[in-house]
């Protein structure tokens, strides 16, 4: 069992406001990180699937970076707003095609 | 296109009782699973397949069996529910290389008491 590493757990921004959060995975036998935006009461949406170290993707006002060296994915939001709010899941996924989510970042965008 | 599609949405069983999540996608994936999600856990992967006949068991495969008869189906049965199998259950599928991420089935709540 790997362990995947969400930061913050929560947050509450301005609508307005710029954000990042974190996931952190092992370094070790990596095939791909993914992004998901999973919004109360519905099923997680795929937002990014990473694979090479140095990978930047951009979907609207959402970006992510992802160094595999050190283990690493973030998440931006620029100038959120209220229908951004949801949990942020990331997925490490092994090259034994294993996935492991992370316990996601909750935010919470305020008008 | 349903993708995903999960049955039932909501369910009260009593304890040793038996039931099948049922999950079934018409993307022509090879790759399922099954997962629960529970408070401060996060997504637990139960079991999976990667493909018609295939299955492996994940995490937290205790008290679950599955079966893939077919590349669409992958249902998920209790044999004798437990109260800690209330959760929240996920059934995903994903396309085949690195690129794809997982398509998630509705979700299904499973109280057991």
């Amino acid at each position: 069992i790997l362990n995947v590493e969400q930061s913050p757990q929560s947050l509450h921004v301005q609508e307005g406001d710029s954000t990042n959060f974190t996931c952190s995975f092992p370094s070790s036998n990596f095939y791909a990180l993914h992004w998901y935006r999973w919004e109360t009461a519905k099923s997680p949406e795929a937002l990014f699937v990473m694979t090479l170290n140095g990978d930047e993707k951009k979907k609207g006002r959402i970006s992510a970076t992802l160094n595999t060296k050190e283990g690493y994915s973030y998440l931006y939001i620029k100038g959120s707003q209220p229908e951004d709010s949801a949990t942020y899941l990331c997925a490490f996924r092994s090259a034994g095609n294993q996935f492991y989510f992370g316990t996601g970042t909750s935010l919470t965008v305020i008008p | 296109n349903a993708g995903v599609t999960q049955t039932p949405k909501f369910q009260v069983l009593k304890t040793g009782q038996s039931m099948t999540l049922q999950c079934a996608q018409d993307m022509n994936h090879e790759y399922m699973s099954w997962y629960r999600q529970d408070p401060g856990m996060g997504l637990r992967l139960i079991h999976y397949s990667v493909g018609a006949g295939i299955t492996d068991q994940g995490e937290v495969p205790n008290g679950y069996n599955v079966s893939r008869s077919t590349t669409e189906d992958f249902p998920l049965r209790l044999l004798s529910a437990a109260p800690s199998q209330t959760s929240v259950y996920f059934c995903a599928t994903q396309g085949e290389g690195a690129n794809y991420g997982y398509t998630f089935g509705s979700g299904t709540r499973l109280t057991v008491v």
